[in-house]
């Protein structure tokens, strides 16, 4: 079974601030996606960043930085220098990589607060 | 390119009353999902399908919820009768799993409200 844990329930933090948000994962298969997505106060919800099981490499994108661990199952997510708009609800999620598995299994998500 | 289109953005319904969300996936897409997100359960798949076909509807509710999806830009979700519990902020997703930009995109929600 898979199974995807945000135990951060929510964050507050002052503008200009970093911030981690966690994400532990498990699952048996030795292949696998993982997925953040955003949920503003609006709804809708933005896919942020993908990553395959088997490539490791930290990412950046702008502010945003991914740190995927496979020994520990974690998929952390970092905002640098918070801005007001990152307030939303994040969540990690996971997929097998196998053909006819294309449900994603959400963690329950981070509520992160970003106070001027 | 247009997103994930969904329709109505809100809907309040009395309890046994029939409702009809409506979805339109990202042109060239091959795969849609509907979603329902509640406080208490999260995020769920309830239904995908492919090429028009349905594959998994393991996470249907119960036999009130019916989905449909008649060509490759249109697909439905309808409860019949609805009720209360069927509160919730139900999505559309939709991906094209032929290449391996395989990410799930969202549309906005539809916020069913069933009194």
């Amino acid at each position: 079974a898979q199974k995807v844990t945000q135990a951060q329930t929510e964050i507050s933090v002052v503008e200009k601030e970093d911030v981690t948000l966690d994400c532990v994962y498990e699952t048996r298969d030795t292949t696998y996606y993982l997925f953040w997505y955003k949920q503003p106060p609006s709804g809708e919800l933005v896919f942020l960043i993908r990553r395959n099981s088997f490539d490791e490499q930290n990412e950046i994108s702008g502010r945003y930085s991914w740190n995927f661990q496979k020994s520990t199952s974690s998929f952390n997510f970092t905002i640098t220098a918070s801005q007001v708009v990152d307030s939303a609800v994040y969540f990690c999620a996971l997929r097998h990589s196998g053909a006819g598995s294309y449900q994603l299994t959400f963690g329950k998500g981070t509520k992160l607060s970003v106070i001027p | 390119d247009a997103g994930v289109i969904q329709s109505p953005r809100h809907e309040v319904t009395e309890m046994g009353q029939e409702v009809t969300l409506r979805c339109k996936p990202i042109s060239g897409h091959d795969y849609l999902f509907w979603y329902r997100q509640t406080m208490m359960r999260g995020l769920e798949l309830l239904i995908y399908f492919n090429n028009n076909v349905p594959i998994d509807d393991s996470g249907m509710p119960e036999d009130r919820f019916s989905a449909k999806m008649p060509n490759a830009s249109f697909s439905t979700l309808k409860i019949q009768p609805s009720e209360p519990r069927d509160s919730a902020v139900y999505f559309c997703a939709s991906s094209f799993m032929g290449t391996r930009q395989i990410e799930q995109y969202f549309g906005p929600g539809t916020r069913l409200t069933v009194t």
